[in-house]
């Protein structure tokens, strides 16, 4: 199995909602990403969690919240979001740390803040 | 610092060539490229990690110079299917002392029939 899944594929919100993305993948990677990317721009660095511990935070504001409850799985919190939160969110896996191993993504989850 | 990629944007007839261009001022310590078909997730290409290195098959196929500074991407006799957004990926220390990819801005390319 070499696929990453993301569920829900799409996520409509409100600012006051409570929503959580998922992510899972099978091919025993040993490092988990969360990315954001808006229209026509690349993939943001978001979290990066290595041996289930979150080892990059790249300055995400506190309404972004992940979890890694274990090596094939990683949530992302949602709480209070802004309506420019709206893009794409990516998760990627890889066997080690992004240094020179190809990362595997997921298709996304499209999430729309109101 | 995230790597520069030119162009930003190229339209090809099928079976014409590319090249995409990514640098940086610093020398890299790999280059990632992926490709990103519209509403899909980035597919990763190739990775180089040796200055002078060149990488891939007849059709898709990279270069890293060997001061580590810049890649190229060669696209020959482009096919339809080769459209969509290519990405180059450096890994860069960030702020927090941690190493991580930095994707470029994006090179856009359509192959037209």
């Amino acid at each position: 199995d070499t696929e990453v899944t993301q569920t829900p594929k799409h996520l409509v919100m409100g600012m006051t909602n409570k929503k959580s993305l998922k992510c899972e993948q099978h091919m025993g990677h040993r490092a988990m990403y969360w990315y954001k990317q808006k229209a026509k721009k690349p993939p943001e660095l978001m979290f990066v969690y290595s041996y289930e511990k979150l080892s990059i935070n790249e300055s995400v504001p506190s309404r972004f919240s992940p979890e890694c409850p274990n090596s094939s799985l990683l949530n992302l919190h949602l709480h209070a979001l802004q309506p420019e939160d709206s893009a794409l969110y990516l998760c990627a896996s890889s066997q080690e740390r992004a240094d020179n191993n190809e990362q595997f993504f997921g298709p996304g989850t499209r999430l729309t803040v109101l | 610092q995230q790597p520069v990629q030119s162009p930003q944007a190229v339209i090809l007839r099928e079976g014409e060539d590319a090249v995409i261009n990514c640098s940086s001022s610093k020398a890299l310590y790999s280059v990632h490229w992926y490709r990103q078909k519209h509403g899909e997730a980035p597919v990763f290409l190739m990775i180089l990690l040796k200055g002078g290195e060149q990488k891939g098959h007849e059709k898709i196929s990279a270069s890293f110079n060997e001061k580590k500074q810049q890649s190229s991407l060669y696209l020959t006799a482009s096919q339809l299917s080769y459209s969509g957004t290519y990405f180059c990926g450096t890994v860069l220390l960030m702020d927090t002392g941690r190493r991580a990819l930095t994707f470029g801005s994006g090179t856009r390319l359509q192959v037209q029939p």
